[in-house]
Order: C-alpha cells, then structure tokens, then sequence
C-alpha cells in the first residue's frame, strides 16, 4: 500500500470561487478524518467517516464546506465561495481502528487569492 | 474538551546533545497521548504513543517520552539528536471513549546546530 493519498497536492484559486480535494486512504482502513492546519499551527479537527458514514464535524466547519465518502473508500471536502481565510493546508489521515496512530498524508496546500 | 500546551516554540540543540521538547495536556477524561513529527513539506508522521501500561513509551528513531498523569504531562526526549532530526515536533490528545477527534498542540520546532 502506498500510503494516504491527497490531490492535488496544491491548489491556487480566485475567491468566490469553489474548490474540491480528494482522499484516497489506505485501503484496509475504515475510518477517515480531514483536519486543517495553518501557518504556526497544530492540525484542527474538521470531521471524520467510520466506512460512509460521517460520525462527527467541527463547528470549524462553516456551512460552506461539505465532506463526503459515498462507498467508504475514498473522501471528498468541497469548499464553496472560498475565501482568503480558507487558505490552509488540508490534510487528511485514515486509520484501522482509532488507536493505531492514524496515517497521514502530504495534504493540499491552498491558496485563496 | 481537551487542549495541548507545547510551551516551547523552537528548540536549538547542539547535534549528538540531548533533547527534550515539553507537552502538558488538560482534559475531564482520560486520553491517550501522541507524538508526531512533520518534516518539510510532508505530512505528520507517528513518532509514538500511549494508550495503556508502563508509561515510558519507545518510539522511532530513538525517541521516547513519558506520561505523568499527575502533572498531565507527556515529554518526548532523545539522548543524541542527529542533523536529520530537525523537524517539527507535535504533541496530541485523544479522549478515551467513542470521540476519535485528535487535539494537537501548536508545535515545538526542533532545530539542530551541527
């Protein structure tokens, strides 16, 4: 397995603007979490899936950006109307049971102009 | 709700010295604790953790850390740190329970003066 995969990797876009990034997990793991980590920061919780289902969202988590993991493999994260404060890394992890450390991968670096 | 305090925000170290990079926690239950490390341009990677028993923890790349539940604390240590250990360090929490929601610490960046 080659790890969590994000793309793409980074991203550059007008405000106002919508923008979608994927996750692809490590394939035996179930569940999934997105996070958002900016300059001088630690990673903050956005929301995370058990299979397709999405058990917890951070009240981060404006109504501007939805997540989604339809057949409990992969994950999406949509922002719509971007704006400049969006501008982040996102990174996404996944993990077998919860307690085995999570694996991370290189995140998506965006860039609201 | 849980919060992570990494009162250091850089470390310098003279390389092969010793190292310790600090992590206290507040939390109404009890947590498992975490270190990661995040090279440039990459993702978090696991150093070690604690989840149950003795609480001196080995991880990779010969580090280690603590936990004291007393003092609620977690410090990651190193004997002799190398040019390539120059990184950023975080500490997180988890609550013990259904919640998986990590609480990370805001970084300790560890560089080393060769």
């Amino acid at each position: 397995d080659t790890g969590v995969s994000q793309n793409p990797r980074h991203k550059i876009t007008k405000r106002g603007q919508n923008v979608t990034f994927r996750c692809d997990p490590i394939s035996e793991h179930n569940r999934l979490y997105w996070y958002r980590q900016t300059l001088g920061q630690g990673p903050e919780f956005l929301t995370y899936f058990q299979n397709e289902a999405q058990l917890e969202k951070s009240r981060l988590l404006s109504d501007r950006f939805s997540a989604e993991r339809p057949k409990g493999s992969f994950s999406t994260l949509e922002i719509q109307r971007t704006e400049q404060g969006d501008s982040a890394m996102y990174l996404c992890a996944s993990s077998l049971d919860g307690l085995d450390g999570y694996t991370f991968g290189s995140g998506t670096r965006l860039t609201v102009v | 709700a849980q919060s992570v305090t990494q009162l250091d925000s850089q470390v310098p170290v003279f390389e092969e010295a010793p190292v310790e990079l600090r992590c206290n926690y507040s939390s109404s239950v009890s947590v498992y604790l975490f270190w990661y490390v995040q090279y440039p341009n990459q993702g978090l990677q696991l150093l070690l953790k604690y989840l149950s028993g003795s609480t001196l923890v080995k991880g990779i790349n010969g580090f280690e850390a603590e936990f004291n539940k007393s003092q609620t604390s977690f410090h990651l240590r190193k004997p002799s740190v190398h040019i390539s250990d120059t990184a950023e360090y975080f500490c997180a929490v988890r609550p013990m329970g259904g919640n998986e929601k990590l609480t990370f610490g805001t970084g300790t960046r560890l560089t080393i003066i060769p």
